[in-house]
């Protein structure tokens, strides 16, 4: 199994670009999640879904939007890139039963919004 | 709203060393906690999660523990090797509105020195 899988490594992007970071798991998971992590400031929520055509803001979602056609797939868009979105992005998935969830991490995408 | 603490930010032992990561949380009702390893420019892999109900969880070198009442996790690494160096997060899982949530402690970044 490739587990969950993101793309691309790394970027950078013109302030007013808009990207999407890809992701993608085979392990039939219904919840997908995405993450920032900002030095010093742990991991913060920006949006997850629980299932296919389901998906709901996290803590930090301004800025973001996501879709989840299939259970696969995971997109993350920017759509006017600005400084303040340089970070590590991390995609995440688990099958959620009851309150026993256990999450794997992609591997990761750095941005710089320059 | 939950808050995630670990003390210390940093720890550096020699080789052989036992040593202790510690993670406290503010509000004690929680369904479960997991403790993650993250390797540089890596995403997180979880080593270990505790239902609410459980006192203590083991794989191999490590045992981590939880006093939910007190709102207190403790990782137990045992004969510490340099390939245990990595940062090492803790997260609990609780109610969140209409969803549970996971909050993420900043980490403990352990160096084991050869």
């Amino acid at each position: 199994n490739a587990g969950v899988t993101q793309t691309p490594k790394f970027r950078i992007l013109k302030i007013g670009q808009s990207m999407t970071l890809q992701c993608t798991q085979d392990m039939n998971h219904n919840y997908m999640y995405w993450y920032r992590q900002d030095p010093g400031m742990g991991l913060k929520l920006i949006y997850y879904s629980v299932g296919a055509g389901i998906t709901d803001k996290g803590e930090v979602p301004n800025g973001y939007n996501v879709s989840r056609s299939t259970t696969e797939d995971f997109p993350l868009r920017l759509e006017l890139a600005a400084p303040s979105q340089t970070s590590v992005y991390f995609c995440a998935s688990s099958f959620r039963d009851s309150t026993n969830e256990k999450l794997f991490f992609g591997s990761g995408t750095q941005l710089s919004v320059l | 709203k939950q808050e995630v603490t670990q003390i210390p930010a940093a720890l550096s032992v020699p080789e052989g060393e036992n040593l202790v990561l510690n993670c406290s949380f503010t509000d004690s009702a929680i369904y479960n906690l997991q403790w993650f390893r993250q390797d540089p420019g890596k995403g997180l892999t979880s080593l270990l999660l505790i239902q609410s109900s459980q006192r203590e969880q083991t794989s191999g070198r490590l045992n981590a523990s939880l006093d939910k009442s007190s709102g207190r996790s403790t990782l137990y690494i045992a004969a510490s090797q340099p390939g245990d160096s990595a940062t090492y997060l803790c997260a609990v899982l609780a109610e969140g509105g209409s969803n549970y949530k996971l909050t993420f402690g900043k980490g403990t970044l352990l160096t084991v020195n050869p």
